[in-house]
């Protein structure tokens, strides 16, 4: 297992586009997160599965954004209509359980220009 | 009010000096575990160290320790012996919550400390 993939690791869109994100974490780990982190700060909770329900969203997650995992596997998020503060870092973490080990991905940079 | 905060926005240690990274946190749990992360400038957020509320023992992990101290909660990671690849962002992050199927027990990070390895 090569740990949690996310997939592009750039992205360069126009205000108004849609863009979407993937994640894939470690096959055992039934948790997923994504965070969202700008530029000179942590990372900050957008929202949460187990195995393939979506049972937690921040605040942060407006209309416009959303997440799915099919199957429980892989996950996505999508922004649609992106506006320059959606210019961030999104990061895909997995874990068992929420314990101990919550493992990260290398993170999508979009820049919405 | 803020969960995690980190007051050293900054910090410069020399090589092959200790440094030590404050971190103090807020929380109404019994139940809690204490994280420290690593960003360097490509982006990925690496795990370092670990501790638990119920932990008794200080947690350490080769160069890394974390000073523990609960009643003042405070999580100070101690780097001993830096090296010029320790230079990079690093965040303490703290996980709530009951461990219950439905419980996200995320992850929240404070705003992070820019670390500088000089030779």
């Amino acid at each position: 297992d090569t740990g949690v993939s996310q997939d592009p690791r750039h992205k360069i869109t126009k205000r108004g586009q849609n863009v979407t994100f993937r994640c894939d974490p470690i096959s055992e780990h039934n948790r997923l997160y994504w965070y969202r982190q700008t530029l000179g700060q942590g990372p900050e909770f957008l929202t949460y599965f187990q195995n393939e329900a979506q049972l937690e969203k921040s605040r942060l997650l407006s209309d416009r954004f959303s997440a799915e995992r099919p199957k429980g596997s892989f996950s996505t998020l999508e922004i649609q209509r992106t506006e320059q503060g959606d210019s961030a870092m999104y990061l895909c973490a997995s874990s068992l359980m929420g314990d101990y080990g919550y493992t990260f991905g290398s993170g999508t940079r979009l820049t919405v220009v | 009010a803020q969960k995690i905060t980190q007051t050293q926005p900054g910090m410069f240690v020399q090589e092959k000096e200790a440094v030590t990274l404050d971190c103090t946190y807020d929380t109404s749990d019994q139940s809690y575990g204490l994280f420290w992360y690593k960003q360097p400038s490509s982006g990925e957020m690496i795990f370092l160290i670990y501790q638990g509320s119920y932990d008794e023992q200080n947690a350490t992990e080769g160069r890394y320790s974390l000073n523990f101290q609960k009643a003042r909660k405070s999580a100070n990671l101690v780097i001993s012996a830096s090296q010029l690849g320790d230079s990079a962002m690093y965040f303490c992050a703290m996980r709530e919550g009951r461990r219950s199927s439905g419980s996200a027990r995320q992850l929240t990070f404070g705003s992070g400390t820019q670390l500088t390895v000089l030779p």
